[in-house]
């Protein structure tokens, strides 16, 4: 029963271009959305979030978009550089402090 | 500032023996949080203290793991006897105490790969 769903394992984008990663949520107690960076053998590292109450933040080259009624968040990586290439975690928490319930995780390849 | 950090970093291990895994929080973060992620799935929660309590243990997968965390700064995590789907990559998380801040990030350390074979 998986509550965040990303459902595209891989993504392969040009450098300088949009990188646009999707996320869909089932449970709608969840009132924190988080996107994590992952590099091969480190642990994931916290990118940028945003509150149910919102539906857009920005943060630099990073943008995370939230649609509550779809129940789905995307980040949108603008210009992509290569070294973005990682795989990227969407996640939901339904307090501050609660556990964090990951995605499966999309692999971003940014081509030079 | 240190970060998290875990120890082993890689663990190989045969079917029936016992493993303990080790996280050091950053210094003054009262919870503390255990993940795996297995077979390349997704990252999922194991269990949360606050200082040296339980605060939800929900996601242990049953009683072959024992977490602690006495004096509420590192903490253990025992796998007795491990089994073969027990294999994965272990994280351990850290965020500071409660109402310091509206959203409590938590910091990942680099995690413990565990193998049984």
């Amino acid at each position: 029963d998986q509550q965040v769903k990303q459902n595209s394992p891989s993504l392969s984008v040009q450098e300088g271009r949009i990188s646009i990663l999707n996320c869909d949520y089932t449970n709608s107690m969840f009132d924190y959305f988080l996107w994590y960076k992952k590099y091969p053998a480190e642990g994931p590292t916290f990118l940028i979030s945003i509150s149910s109450i919102k539906d857009k933040n920005e943060d630099g080259r990073f943008t995370v978009f939230l649609n509550k009624s779809a129940k789905h968040l995307s980040l949108h990586i603008v210009p992509s550089q290569p070294g973005d290439s990682a795989v990227y975690f969407c996640a939901a928490r339904k307090t501050s402090y609660d556990k964090v319930i990951f995605g499966p995780g999309t692999s971003l390849s940014v081509i030079p | 500032e240190a970060g998290v950090t875990q120890f082993p970093s890689h663990s190989v291990i045969e079917k029936g023996q016992t493993v303990t895994l080790r996280c050091d929080p950053i210094s003054g973060h009262d919870n503390l949080y255990w993940y795996r992620r297995v077979m390349g799935k997704e990252i999922k929660f194991l269990l949360h203290f606050v200082k040296e309590s339980k605060q939800d243990e929900s996601g242990m997968p049953n009683n072959r793991f024992l977490a602690e965390r006495t004096g509420g700064t590192y903490s253990t995590l025992k796998v007795q006897p491990a089994e073969l789907e027990d294999s994965g990559v272990y994280f351990c998380a850290s965020s500071q105490a409660l109402g310091l801040a509206n959203y409590n990030e938590q910091f990942f350390g680099p995690g413990t790969r565990l193998t049984v074979l």
